[in-house]
């Protein structure tokens, strides 16, 4: 069983599209989490829900919003898509809301933005 | 803002030697953890410390968390292709989520 997915695996779109990403997770975490990975491989922090409660917004651009319709999946709608927002996305899921003992990644979205 | 710088960046060796990548801080943690990530996936959580001095070992490679828990190092004995990925380090204090580090590309060639 996988334990944290996402959907869909490679996006590829026009600027200016709205798009949207899924994630669920199966082990039970209360926090799960939205992160970028650039081209030079770094990992930041943009949204952290837990039990369905936003408890981290990074400084994110507002076209980016996060939702969690239960604490099980947290999804991601991008609104008016722009190149810069091309990038690997990965959901994460923690037992505890600082990821203090870890956090669990599912295998990322590659968006593409043309 | 805390920060992680991982070193080396890129790291290229054979079958059979030994190597060791640092993470280091000016700030204090309450825990550190270890991440590889292969080409296309994410990344995997290979240890957590928690301890200052702390030292855990996974088969081949050995974790140790600085004793005043702001830094770490990561030694591969004997590295194989298979360790090849990209070593993530991150840290965690009390209210804020995990600071990661740029990452150490790891190549090993048989």
């Amino acid at each position: 069983d996988t334990a944290v997915s996402q959907t869909p695996k490679y996006l590829v779109t026009q600027m200016g599209n709205d798009k949207s990403i899924k994630c669920e997770q199966n082990l039970g975490h209360d926090t799960m989490y939205w992160y970028k990975q650039d081209s030079k491989k770094f990992l930041k922090i943009m949204f952290s829900y837990n039990n369905k409660e936003l408890i981290i917004n990074e400084t994110v651009p507002n076209r980016f919003s996060p939702k969690s319709p239960d604490k099980a999946h947290l999804n991601l709608h991008i609104n008016s898509l722009e190149l810069g927002d091309s990038a690997v996305y990965f959901c994460a899921s923690s037992l505890f809301r600082t990821g203090t003992l870890g956090q669990f990644f599912g295998p990322g979205t590659r968006l593409t933005v043309l | 803002t805390q920060l992680l710088e991982q070193s080396p960046q890129f790291l290229s060796i054979q079958e059979g030697e030994n190597l060791t990548v640092y993470c280091n801080s000016s700030s204090v943690f309450s825990s550190l953890q270890w991440y590889r990530q292969e080409p296309g996936e994410g990344p995997v959580l290979l240890v957590t410390v928690v301890t200052g001095g702390e030292v855990k070992k996974l088969k081949r490679l050995t974790f140790q968390f600085g004793d005043a828990r702001k830094d770490s190092s990561l030694h591969i004995t004997a590295a194989q292709p298979g360790d090849t990925g990209l070593y993530l380090c991150a840290g965690a204090t009390g209210y804020s989520t995990l600071t990661f580090g740029k990452g150490t590309m790891l190549l090993v060639s048989p």
